[in-house]
């Protein structure tokens, strides 16, 4: 079946630590993106990439990084510089204009 | 700003007891509403996508109805496994491949 796959379900950061949360799908779908989910907020844009070795920021980059090598991978990475990270995040893809499908996200957690 | 509300921020029923759910917009050149369920944990699963005020969509025990301003998702005769978080989410004109989410309604149906 196609779909999306994040991994792992729930990570861990220290203090100081960079993490990277993998994201990959097999729905050849060209757009990928990142969200942050916050209790009672909505979901909130951090990355999309519409092809390959391209992206754009969305409304909260800072402290966030994003690679697009693979049209099937886009792996976002937590670093040291995002002062707030514990959060809810999830992967989504897109093909043209339909909704999105989403993965099962992962929980991050500062220790 | 383009905006999305969802009221009520939650709500409890008990089994069979109809009731509905809004989404208010305010967006420039609304291109699509799209209505997800998330379930605790889980990544958002699509439901519904409406194009334009007056156009209705049936799931189910689901049906979801947009106007200009807002977007309503009737809930009939409910069972416990409705039981789940409801978001709604606009794509205007400016955003282009962004969406802007709600916060979502949390919904409990008891037995």
């Amino acid at each position: 079946d196609g779909g999306i796959t994040q991994s792992p379900k729930y990570l861990f950061r220290k203090e100081g630590q960079n993490v990277t949360l993998s994201c990959e799908q097999n729905l050849n779908h060209d757009a990928m993106y990142w969200y942050r989910q916050d209790p009672g907020q909505g979901l909130r844009l951090i990355y999309y990439s519409q092809i390959v070795n391209d992206f754009q920021k969305g409304d909260i980059a800072e402290g966030y990084s994003v690679s697009r090598e693979k049209k099937e991978s886009f792996p976002l990475t937590v670093t040291s510089a995002q002062k707030n990270p514990t959060a809810f995040y999830l992967c989504a893809s897109r093909k043209g204009n339909y909704g999105y499908t989403f993965g099962s996200g992962t929980r991050l957690t500062v220790v | 700003e383009d905006q999305v509300t969802q009221s009520p921020e939650a709500l409890r029923l008990q089994e069979g007891e109809s009731s509905s759910l809004n989404c208010s917009y305010t967006v420039s050149g609304l291109r699509g509403l799209f209505w997800y369920r998330q379930d605790p944990g889980k990544g958002p699963e699509f439901l519904f996508t409406l194009y334009s005020a007056g156009e209705e969509k049936e799931k189910e025990r689901l049906k979801a109805t947009l106007t200009k301003k807002e977007s309503f998702l009737h809930i009939t005769a409910p069972k416990p496994e409705d039981s789940a978080t409801y978001l709604c989410a606009v794509q205007a004109g400016n955003y282009g491949q962004n969406f802007v989410f709600g916060p979502g309604t949390r919904l409990s149906v008891l037995p």
